[in-house]
């Protein structure tokens, strides 16, 4: 158990609709990453959040938009679905926001997402 | 262009022996992170080991160790006496040290560990 969590764990949806996945980082890490893998895109970066604030933005799509909280949780808020919006929907945390040590992203468990 | 190139789909190896899983990457930042990842057939992500790019020593972590090229701008990772819980796939990330950021994935290698 990685510490971090997500809900909810899986979630089905209909095209054109509107989704909030959830997540709460390990204690004590400021840092939120959000990340997308599906089988022809692999694993993608989507935003990251740090103490609050966007950090750094991937390959996240206009539809797609995110936020952290006060309490350090962040949710990903996902709209217009489309049928290729279908994936594994991570959420990683780490103490920092930097490269070095220590700054390993600890991953939830993902949030499996069917758009039909 | 890939960030990150993982060129073996698939590999297999006994179990108890030694394996290696090869990563290269590109970037002309001098400070970086690599990071290998194990994603189980149950989904999670999992951490294994780090290296950075200003270590001058290999990192190890139990049966995993990372043997990095800085010139070859290569980072294996090596996991020893293989055991039937290694099978997964794994991923090889980096992480650049300049304002984007982001961490990239490779494609991934899935290991098969045989009895």
């Amino acid at each position: 158990d990685s510490g971090v969590t997500q809900t909810p764990k899986h979630l089905i949806t209909a095209t054109g609709q509107r989704v909030t996945l959830r997540c709460s980082p390990r204690s004590g890490d400021l840092s939120v990453y959000w990340y997308q893998q599906s089988l022809d895109q692999g694993l993608q970066f989507l935003i990251q959040y740090y103490n609050g604030e966007e950090r750094a933005k991937g390959n996240i799509l206009e539809r797609f938009s995110a936020q952290q909280f006060p309490d350090l949780h962040s949710e990903l808020n996902l709209s217009s679905l489309e049928l290729g919006d279908s994936a594994l929907y991570f959420c990683a945390s780490s103490v920092g926001g930097g490269t070095g040590s220590g700054y390993e992203q600890y991953f939830g468990p993902g949030t499996r997402l069917t758009v039909t | 262009a890939q960030k990150i190139t993982q060129t073996q789909p698939g590999m297999f190896v006994q179990e108890k022996e030694a394996v290696t899983l090869d990563c290269t990457y590109d970037t002309s930042d001098q400070s970086y992170g690599l990071f290998w990842y194990k994603q189980p057939s149950s989904g999670e992500m999992i951490f294994l080991i780090y290296q950075g790019s200003y270590d001058e020593q290999n990192a190890t972590e139990g049966r995993y160790s990372l043997n990095f090229q800085k010139a070859r701008k290569s980072a294996n990772l090596v996991i020893s006496a293989s055991q039937l819980g290694d099978s997964a796939m794994y991923f090889c990330a980096m992480r650049e040290g300049t304002n984007n950021n982001d961490m990239r994935f490779g494609a991934g290698t899935r290991l098969t560990v045989k009895p």
